[in-house]
């Protein structure tokens, strides 16, 4: 059965500092995978996705991901945090079955200081 | 454009009782999901339309959950017979062809059942 593990369920970092957010998968096959971000009393707005191609995906707002299938995972990166991007990341990937269903992980609340 | 919307944001209902949430996607999308998210989890997958049929209703907890999307375009989750259980942020989402596409969310609706 196909999972997602957000091993941290939050993440700290000073403004100005590169972030990453943790992700593991578990699939059969070939892995969908996507990073959304909810902010407070909002609904979960897409970042990016991995579908195939180049490891190193880029999304909105500056952020990206690496995608490395010898570790299953897909972790979300950020070169230089802003206090803004304080949120709750959550990472998933679409079930095999043949939709586009998405599994979630639990989620890993980012808290970036000033 | 005009994102995906939900009514009600809110919604307090007793126990035994029956509620209706809508969702109304981004136009032009023919697939439509909902979810379920509880207090500190991720979105939990519960059913998936394509057009107007449901493709896969295999996350509905039980036959008390049923949604319908009559003319393709807007949907209605329908819970019968609320137990405190159920008391959970309910969220839609619309993806343009539902394949390897990015849903879009809606701001939810939470829904609190006494």
């Amino acid at each position: 059965a196909q999972s997602v593990a957000q091993p941290e369920d939050q993440v700290n970092v000073a403004e100005g500092n590169p972030l990453t957010v943790k992700c593991t998968y578990s699939v059969s096959g070939n892995p969908y995978l996507f990073w959304y971000v909810q902010y407070p009393n909002r609904g979960l707005q897409f970042l990016l996705k991995y579908i195939t191609g180049d490891n190193l995906v880029k999304g909105s707002y500056g952020f990206e991901a690496e995608f490395n299938k010898s570790q299953t995972s897909f972790h979300l990166k950020k070169p230089s945090a802003l206090v803004s991007d304080s949120a709750l990341y959550f990472c998933a990937v679409r079930d095999a079955g043949g939709y586009n269903k998405l599994i979630f992980g639990a989620g890993t609340r980012l808290a970036v200081h000033p | 454009g005009a994102g995906v919307s939900q009514t009600p944001s809110n919604k307090v209902t007793e126990k035994g009782k029956y509620v209706e949430l809508r969702c109304d996607p981004i136009s032009g999308h023919t697939a439509l999901y909902w979810y379920r998210q509880s207090l500190g989890q991720g979105p939990e997958f519960l059913i998936y339309f394509q057009g107007t049929g449901a493709a896969d209703d295999s996350g509905l907890p039980n036959d008390r959950f049923f949604a319908v999307r009559p003319e393709g375009s807007v949907s209605t989750l329908k819970i019968q017979r609320t137990e405190r259980g159920d008391s959970a942020v309910y969220l839609c989402a619309s993806s343009l062809n539902g394949y390897q596409d990015e849903q879009y969310f809606g701001p939810g609706t939470r829904l609190t059942v006494t």
